[in-house]
């Protein structure tokens, strides 16, 4: 079966450190993954999406990054993090032809 | 600019009421619809909508879409204290890129 793994579940980080928040998918191949970011209390942000390894498309420029290593692997990534940086992040997928699946998500806070 | 608008941004109603939430965009390269129930954590599937004017339904929510006017409703009747929780409204584009409107933050008291 088709299922998306995504880790952290929570994450509580100093201003200034790095991150790498991982989103792996299974029982599929050549999925469409996305990473995105939730404020509290609004909606979800697209940050990155990827159509295949190698292919990022950035939307919102800031000081994250995203990289896809392999087929099935998705990386959300920051040298330095700031405050601004605190949200929920979700990653997803879709395999062509198919609906949008999310992962559980990342709470992540920057203090 | 992509453009995802959707209203009311928060709405409380009482058990058995009957609401209804938009949805507007503006986007290039338009190809379907998207809605979502969001509770504690991950967005859950409830709608995809591709053709205008066909309704969609699943128990008490149903869905539609408006190209002409670039909108679509999601509905809900005899709504429950388990309705409450933000709806998500999301075009898809051609390109298989996958964005979301604000949300409306339903809250259904007893």
């Amino acid at each position: 079966s088709q299922t998306i793994h995504q880790w952290p579940a929570t994450l509580v980080q100093p201003v200034g450190s790095p991150l790498s928040l991982e989103c792996t998918v299974e029982g599929t191949s050549n999925p469409n993954l996305y990473w995105y970011r939730q404020a509290a209390g609004r909606g979800l942000q697209l940050l990155f999406y990827s159509v295949g390894i190698g292919q990022i498309s950035s939307e919102v420029p800031q000081n994250l990054s995203a990289s896809r290593p392999q087929d099935r692997q998705f990386i959300l990534s920051s040298k330095k993090l700031l405050l601004s940086d605190s949200g929920f992040y979700l990653c997803a997928w879709r395999a062509p032809g198919n609906g949008y699946t999310f992962g559980s998500g990342t709470r992540l806070t920057v203090v | 600019e992509d453009k995802v608008v959707q209203s009311p941004l928060s709405l409380v109603v009482h058990e058995g009421d009957t609401v209804t939430l938009n949805c507007s965009y503006e986007v290039t390269n338009f190809r379907s619809l998207l809605w979502y129930k969001q509770e504690k954590k991950a967005p859950t599937f409830l709608f995809m909508l591709t053709s205008s004017g066909i309704e969609k339904k699943s128990g008490r929510l149903s869905s539609i879409l408006d190209k002409k006017e670039l909108s679509s409703i999601l509905n809900i009747t005899a709504t429950q204290t388990g309705d409450s929780a933000i709806y998500l409204c999301s075009p898809i584009f051609i390109t298989d890129k996958l964005i979301f409107g604000t949300g409306t933050r339903l809250q259904v008291f007893p």
